[in-house]
């Protein structure tokens, strides 16, 4: 069974004080692994797709990149604007199926 | 904005009742995807439409069903509603089978 397991649960950050955030993941084979962005009681929101592992892709202040078995969340020098919850997910390799995510991280930046 | 329409966004309704929920994908989008999301389950993956049929299952319940229609929207009928069955309902949409473009979802109160 696919499992995404996604740390922390909530972060705290100062405005300008660059983080990680961590997705690690258990599927047969991997389609591609996303981040979404969720902002309170919104639809989740795309960031990116990560296909194989030592990809590596960017927008604005954050960048994901992907190993075999988990993905990191690089924040850099966040703005409160960039609080949030992140979710991770994963889907199988025989594409045009469900995503399984996970629980998410809540990030706060504080000003 | 994804694209993706989802219609109420608020429902407030007893329990034992019956409501429908409507999504529009996004334009050309053959995929449907409708998702679950309560505070300690995070996002669950329910029902997949690719152009009109079923295309997977996932944890939903028998009291509810979905269909998608000709003109590719879809509706997810909820029944024999529960204090449970309260939470955010999502829908996705995809045309390329990986990437999934959520709706703004639906908020559900079952009093």
């Amino acid at each position: 069974e696919d499992q995404v397991t996604q740390s922390p649960e909530a972060l705290r950050l100062q405005e300008g004080e660059s983080s990680s955030l961590n997705c690690s993941y258990t599927v047969s084979g991997l389609r591609g692994l996303f981040w979404y962005r969720q902002d309170p009681g919104k639809g989740p929101e795309f960031l990116f797709t990560l296909y194989s592992a030592g990809e590596e892709k960017e927008k604005e202040r954050l960048k994901a990149t992907l190993t075999k078995k988990e993905s990191f969340l690089h924040i850099t020098a966040p703005k409160p604007e960039d609080s949030a919850t992140y979710l991770c997910a994963v889907q199988e390799v025989s594409g045009n199926t469900p995503l399984v995510f996970g629980k998410g991280t809540r990030l706060s930046v504080i000003a | 904005d994804s694209g993706v329409t989802q219609t109420p966004k608020h429902l407030i309704t007893a329990t034992g009742q019956r409501v429908t929920l409507r999504c529009s994908p996004r334009s050309g989008d053959l995929s449907v995807y409708w998702y679950q999301q309560s505070l300690d389950q995070g996002l669950q993956f329910l029902i997949q439409y690719y152009n009109g049929e079923e295309r997977a299952k996932g944890n939903i319940l028998e009291r509810f069903s979905a269909q998608q229609f000709p003109d590719l929207h879809s509706e997810l009928n909820l029944s024999s509603l529960e204090l449970g069955d309260s939470a955010l309902y999502f829908c996705a949409s995809s045309g390329n089978g990986e990437t999934q473009y959520f709706g703004p979802g639906t908020r559900l109160l079952v009093l």
